[in-house]
């Protein structure tokens, strides 16, 4: 699988949007575009996928810039909830997910 | 909620002594998959399942090996535990039908000493 490229740490205000880039240049035109996020102390959690189109769900939406080789996955709305390591991953035909080491988000009251 | 529970959620174990991890998944989804987590390195793959009796290799599979005589069981053994198997390590699954994504379980904290 093709590898990501994420800032290692990211701030952001309590009720303000965040923006979180990830760059893969070497996406294949197969590649989904996988975002997870891990919570101190539990597991990776599924955020939001996607190939071409941008995404919106409850949680998040990604955009996917028009020659896929980067995205940004972006929270409308950033709570003391949402500070986690967000890990941006690229999903081809394996079964595995390859994480690489996110960023940390730290969000400020 | 995809049902994932792991057992023991902590252990303490000495160098050399075998260890058993357990994943339960209670619906029946057909792909497993054993992670683990070490400072700086994200998450690595050591092995996953398919099916029962069908496992294959991750990135990091050396001293580590599997077994799922049952869909609801994948469990991981160390044959003989050493200090740099001290990891967290978490079990994920792919729900049957699904789109690729992975559930994971609330991991289980291992220090070999």
């Amino acid at each position: 699988d093709a590898k990501t490229t994420q800032p290692n740490s990211m701030e952001s205000n309590e009720e303000e949007p965040v923006h979180l880039p990830c760059n893969h240049s070497t996406i294949s035109g197969t590649d989904y575009i996988h975002w997870y996020r891990q919570l101190p102390s539990q597991g990776p959690e599924y955020v939001i996928h996607g190939l071409t189109s941008n995404v919106n769900n409850r949680m998040a939406s990604l955009a996917i810039a028009e020659d896929r080789k980067s995205s940004t996955l972006i929270l409308h709305r950033a709570t003391l909830r949402d500070a986690a390591v967000y890990y941006c991953i690229l999903k081809g035909g394996a079964n595995n997910l390859f994480f690489g080491t996110g960023t940390r988000l730290t969000v400020i009251p | 909620d995809a049902g994932i529970t792991q057992s023991p959620r902590h252990k303490v174990t000495e160098t050399g002594t075998p260890v058993t991890l357990r994943c339960h998944q209670t619906e029946n989804h057909r792909y497993m998959y054993w992670y683990r987590q070490d400072p700086g390195h994200g998450l690595r793959l050591i092995h996953y399942s398919y099916g029962v009796k069908d496992t294959d290799k991750g990135e990091v599979s050396d001293g580590y090996s599997v077994s799922r005589s049952k869909t609801e069981d994948f469990l991981l053994t160390l044959e003989s535990a050493t200090s740099s198997q001290t990891s967290v390590y978490f079990c994920a699954i792919t729900p049957t039908g699904g789109t690729d994504t992975q559930y994971f379980g609330p991991g289980t904290r291992l220090t070999v000493l």
